[in-house]
């Protein structure tokens, strides 16, 4: 099983900042992975996939990057919607997808 | 518009049996594979169960095999887990989710809480 690690667990910034998450995969996933975003009482929504292509209807200051094993993803201004649960997902292994544990997104 | 509407969820005692169902509309279910996730109450997600979109392929997680079974209906766009033999572990809500190897499209979930 690919184990997806992600970092740090809670992040803490300012509505205006950037905001870095940091995903890691325990064998190169290449470029398959996405991230996801949970608001409380809500299902998970895809914001990124193939690493770096933003879903449909996903803004702009929403960014991916990375291959193999190390990803990354930016919200480059932060709003207040955007406080959240974001989640990594490795579809490399499909169908044997695995997430990372999530890191939260507060103020 | 895309719309997965999930339901059968509920209370139900150690070792009962619960059936939850998905009803898809505005994509071609017939199509594609489909998933179930998981969420315990504030835990992360994890898939259940996979079905490709002709029902001939099916695949589970190692602590439901034996106890689930995903199926589908293609011709009634709705997709089936048969929960049995379910343990205080399985309480979470239990998402229907559309495959395109990413899942992107969702539904809003449904509750199961199996406690005694």
């Amino acid at each position: 099983e690919i184990v997806m690690t992600q970092s740090p667990a809670t992040l803490s910034v300012s509505p205006g900042e950037r905001a870095t998450f940091s995903c890691r995969a325990s064998q190169s996933v290449r470029s398959n992975l996405a991230w996801y975003q949970q608001k409380p009482g809500q299902a998970p929504r895809l914001l990124i996939y193939g690493a770096s292509t933003r879903a449909t209807g996903i803004p702009a200051r929403f960014s991916g990057s990375g291959s193999g094993t190390e990803f990354t993803l930016t919200i480059s201004s932060l709003q207040s919607e955007d406080f959240a649960v974001y989640y990594c997902q490795q579809y490399n292994d499909w169908p044997r997808d695995t997430f990372g544990q999530g890191t939260k997104l507060e103020i | 518009q895309v719309q997965l509407v999930e339901s059968g969820g509920g209370v139900v005692q150690p070792g009962g049996s619960l059936r939850l169902s998905c009803v898809v509309s505005g994509f071609a279910f017939s199509s594609n594979a489909m998933y179930w996730v998981r969420q315990a109450p504030g835990k992360g997600l994890e898939w259940v169960a996979f079905i490709r979109y002709d029902g001939t392929s099916k695949l589970y997680i190692d602590s439901v095999n034996g106890r689930f079974t995903i199926s589908r209906d293609n011709s009634k766009s709705t997709l089936y887990l048969e929960m049995n033999s379910l343990r205080v572990e399985d309480t979470a809500i239990y998402y229907c989710v559309k495959d395109r190897y990413f899942f992107d499209y969702w539904g809003q979930g449904t509750l199961v809480t199996v406690s005694s």
